[in-house]
């Protein structure tokens, strides 16, 4: 069936150090890719999409591009602020299963002044 | 526009008590979503709803769990009897007709002792 793998956290940065988040997947069809935020105390927000392979979804200096040839969706920003501390999912969605998402088990960001 | 709305946003009760969960979506979203998220997991889906037939039920837990959205507009999912596993949070999300993109809510913190 589908899933989703992100690396596993909590990782732990310096303001303005770069980040990468790995996430991988396996489905059948063709999938949409997301990455949601979970900021402390608050409800799931998404962060960003592709719908195609090698889109780019971007948002908030946060950026991920849809490899289909590696299948994977890593999430990456150029310099983290302590604003970025929340936990991110990546997910997926296929037209074949509704459109339901499919969670990664979340990848916890603690940035540090 | 309002987002998602849920109550209660906390539950504490006893295993074996039943407890109920509401959750208004965006108006005009005709599909509705109820997940589970179990503490350092990924949300999982237990149901979905489009307008007020169910799309996908396949993980919800039939002998304890119902879940209904009769007017095609809010919902409610039940638990009875609850058990010490279903301690975790309830997300309800919404989404346009044929858009992947879904909207959560702020989540049902439940505690089972």
């Amino acid at each position: 069936g589908n899933s989703v793998t992100q690396m596993e956290g909590p990782v732990t940065l310096s303001e303005e150090a770069f980040l990468t988040i790995n996430c991988t997947y396996t489905a059948t069809g063709y999938p949409s890719l997301f990455w949601y935020v979970q900021y402390p105390g608050e409800g799931l927000q998404l962060l960003l999409k592709a719908t195609k392979a090698d889109d780019k979804g971007s948002n908030k200096g946060f950026e991920a591009t849809y490899r289909k040839e590696t299948t994977s969706f890593h999430l990456e920003k150029g310099s983290v602020q302590v604003s970025d501390s929340a936990v991110y999912f990546c997910a997926l969605s296929t037209y074949n299963q509704g459109g339901k998402l499919i969670f990664g088990q979340g990848t916890e960001l603690s940035v540090k002044p | 526009e309002a987002g998602v709305a849920q109550s209660p946003r906390y539950k504490i009760i006893e295993k074996r008590q039943s407890v109920a969960f509401w959750c208004n979506p965006i108006s005009g979203h005709a599909t509705l979503y109820w997940y589970q998220q179990i503490l350092g997991q990924g949300p999982k889906l237990l149901i979905q709803f489009q307008n007020n037939g169910v799309v996908d039920d396949s993980q919800l837990p039939k002998d304890r769990f119902s879940a209904e959205r009769l007017k095609g507009v809010d919902s409610t999912l039940k638990i009875q009897p609850a058990k010490l596993e279903d301690s975790a949070v309830y997300l309800c999300a919404s989404s346009p007709l044929g858009d992947y993109e879904q909207y959560f809510g702020p989540g049902t913190r439940l505690t089972v002792t």
